[in-house]
């Protein structure tokens, strides 16, 4: 079945500490991957995605994500975290043609970022 | 520009009362995706339309729930006869047209709380 598995429910860690958030999918011919952040009572906003191309990716508040083939991987990191990074993050894909539309979400990871 | 747009924010039923809820896709996009987020958990996928046509629901509920996205006008998930299990955050996200799912934009979601 395709499913998308974020290994951590809670990650709590220090101002300016780094970060890696895993997610793991199950294995397809083809895959997008995408990486959302929520803050409370908001909706999402995407971080950073991976069509194709190179492997590490790059997008907002210094966030980078890194596409892993053969351990179905696109664990997301950051060198040093802010206490405003605290919110839910999601890992997200779409199997197959991008013209599918279906993302499939994982259960989310809780960034705590404590002073 | 504005982003993708939902109303009501919140919305509080009683169980056995219809439930309306609306997205207005951003300028240009001729797609729609609907998504609910259940307490504690990731988003779950429901439907996928555009403009007249249900593309994908493998994701609705059998019963009581439907979706439309008229030629004009916001596209519409109606749930009938609510229940408190229906209570969650619905988030609709819009695409481009031309297969472009890869390019969902969130909404700020709809809040339904069933009494």
């Amino acid at each position: 079945a395709q499913s998308v598995t974020q290994l951590d429910s809670q990650v709590p860690v220090f101002e300016e500490a780094p970060v890696e958030l895993r997610c793991n999918y199950s294995s397809s011919v083809s895959v997008y991957l995408f990486w959302y952040v929520q803050y409370p009572n908001q909706g999402l906003q995407l971080l950073l995605k991976y069509l194709s191309g190179s492997t590490l990716v790059k997008g907002i508040n210094g966030f980078e994500a890194e596409f892993n083939k053969s351990q179905t991987s696109f664990h997301l990191r950051k060198p040093s975290v802010h206490i405003s990074d605290t919110a839910e993050y999601f890992c997200a894909v779409i199997y197959g043609s991008s013209n599918t539309g279906k993302l499939i979400f994982g259960q989310g990871t809780t960034l705590q970022v404590k002073p | 520009n504005a982003g993708v747009m939902q109303n009501p924010r919140h919305l509080v039923r009683r169980r056995g009362q219809e439930a309306r809820l609306r997205c207005s896709p951003m300028k240009g996009h001729s797609h729609v995706y609907w998504y609910r987020q259940l307490p504690e958990e990731g988003l779950k996928f429901m439907v996928y339309l555009q403009k007249e046509n249900i593309i994908d629901e493998s994701g609705m509920p059998k019963e009581r729930f439907s979706a439309e996205f008229p030629k004009e006008g916001p596209s519409i998930l109606r749930i009938q006869q609510v229940v408190r299990g229906d209570s969650a955050a619905y988030f609709c996200a819009s695409s481009p047209p031309g297969g472009g799912a890869h390019e969902q934009f969130f909404g700020p979601g709809t809040r339904l709380t069933v009494l």
